[in-house]
């Protein structure tokens, strides 16, 4: 298995623009997290999916943000009209939730997406 | 809501020696977890130690281990013989089993391994 892995590592982008983010779990996984980290500090909770349903979107997550998975495999985070507020680290990570309270819990995060906004 | 405080924005150690990085947390759910997460420069977050709260033995891994205190809400984080590759920051986190199923992190403590 080759963990998580995010797509692009890094994105420049002027602001207005809209960006999007690929994020791929591992295979077995069926639980898929979106944080976001700012500098100096720990990351924020954005969003995540069982399968593909996306069960909890924080206040962080503007109208300007949507994520996807459609197939319940890979995710997309896409970010329309940026602004320079939106300079992060995007991070996914993701877990095994078997149900029955025996989920693993244990989230495995990929490198990140840095994201730049001029 | 779930809430994590790391004190220690900083701290630094002896290439050898041991350090030990601070943790209280805060959660309504009597179902979760605590975990602390190491996140090197420029690369990406990996899991050091993971601790079940319903378990009253502390975690221990390696050179890592936790000493969880569940009335007193503290998980803190001893690493033991440090090595160079140790140095980069700490985030301790918790994640509530049935409520925002989220981890909630804290600020981190960037720790310093000197030769």
């Amino acid at each position: 298995d080759t963990g998580v892995s995010q797509d692009p590592r890094h994105k420049i982008t002027k602001r207005g623009q809209n960006v999007t983010f690929r994020c791929d779990p591992i295979s077995e996984h069926n639980r898929l997290y979106w944080y976001r980290q700012t500098l100096g500090q720990g990351p924020e909770f954005l969003t995540y999916f069982q399968n593909e349903a996306q069960l909890e979107k924080s206040r962080l997550l503007s109208d300007r943000f949507s994520a996807e998975r459609p197939k319940g495999s890979f995710s997309t985070l896409e970010i329309q009209r940026t602004e320079q507020g939106d300079s992060a680290m995007y991070l996914c990570a993701s877990s095994l939730d078997i149900g029955s309270g025996a989920s693993t819990d244990t989230q495995y995060f990929g490198p990140g997406t840095r994201l730049t906004v001029l | 809501a779930q809430t994590v405080t790391q004190s220690q924005p900083e701290m630094s150690v002896q290439e050898a020696e041991t350090v030990t990085l601070s943790c209280t947390y805060d959660t309504s759910e009597s179902d979760y977890y605590l975990f602390w997460y190491k996140q090197p420069p420029s690369r990406q977050m990996i899991l050091v130690i993971r601790q079940e709260a319903y378990k009253q033995q502390n975690a221990t891994e390696n050179r890592f281990s936790v000493n969880f205190q569940k009335a007193a809400k503290s998980f803190s984080l001893k690493i033991s013989d440090s090595q160079l590759g140790d140095a980069a920051m700490y985030f301790c986190a918790s994640f509530a089993q049935g409520g925002s199923e989220k981890l909630v992190f804290g600020k981190g403590t960037k720790l310093t391994v000197n030769p």
